[in-house]
């Protein structure tokens, strides 16, 4: 079945670091992948996606791009901030099932210091 | 955007009580609701699929008759724990689809459950 890797956490990091997360799937055809942010006590926010295969998805400062070849959908930021602390799940959508609940990784946590 | 807004945030029960969390959606329809289960330091895991109108589907391990899934109009779904024990206690989140074509999954913020 579909299923999502991601890095063991957590992750910490110095204030303006450079922030890499590797998530790889497996899923058969060309599912969409996600990556979610969670701050303490909160759900889940988009933070960015990407529906096909060399596509890059980008948000505040963060990217990560579709890549088939590899299977894999890495998060990265270029200068992380105190703020950026948070848990974040990489998640994928059935290309076959449209309309069928995400599946998760299990989160890694990031802990940034100033 | 589309905006899911659950209640309560939080809630602390008795052993033995039930207690129902809500969804709504303020600015769409969801005919489709989703009932994660978050364990500390855990992934989220699905227990239910609920469409308008008809049973909830659940998954594998989930006991039906333990959570409660209601999701009889297109802005409102509820999930019931029904007499509720410690090992209920939790982080549940709900979260709608929006748009089928574009893959809109909107997140409530999430009930902390502690049942005491």
């Amino acid at each position: 079945g579909n299923s999502v890797t991601q890095m063991e956490g957590p992750v910490t990091l110095s204030e303006e670091a450079f922030l890499t997360i590797n998530c790889t799937y497996t899923a058969t055809g060309y599912p969409s992948l996600f990556w979610y942010v969670q701050y303490p006590g909160e759900g889940l926010q988009l933070l960015l996606k990407a529906t096909k295969a060399d596509d890059k998805g980008s948000n505040k400062g963060f990217e990560a791009t579709y890549r088939k070849e590899t299977t894999s959908f890495h998060l990265e930021k270029g200068s992380v901030q105190v703020s950026d602390s948070a848990v974040y799940f990489c998640a994928l959508s059935d290309q076959y099932q449209a309309g069928t609940a995400l599946i998760f990784g299990k989160g890694t946590t990031l802990s940034v210091s100033s | 955007g589309a905006v899911v807004s659950q209640h309560p945030s939080w809630v602390i029960c008795k052993s033995g009580t039930s207690v129902k969390i809500e969804c709504r959606s303020l600015d769409f329809q969801a005919t489709t609701m989703f009932w994660y289960r978050q364990f500390p330091k855990q992934s989220l895991m699905l227990m239910a699929t609920s469409n308008e109108g008809s049973k909830a589907t659940y998954e594998q391990g989930v006991e039906k008759d333990k959570f409660l899934i209601n999701h009889a109009s297109l802005t409102l779904s509820t999930l019931t724990v029904t007499s509720a024990h410690p090992e209920d206690s939790s982080f549940y989140i709900c979260s709608a689809l929006t748009e089928v074509t574009l893959l809109g999954y909107t997140f409530g913020s999430g009930t902390r459950l502690t049942v005491v």
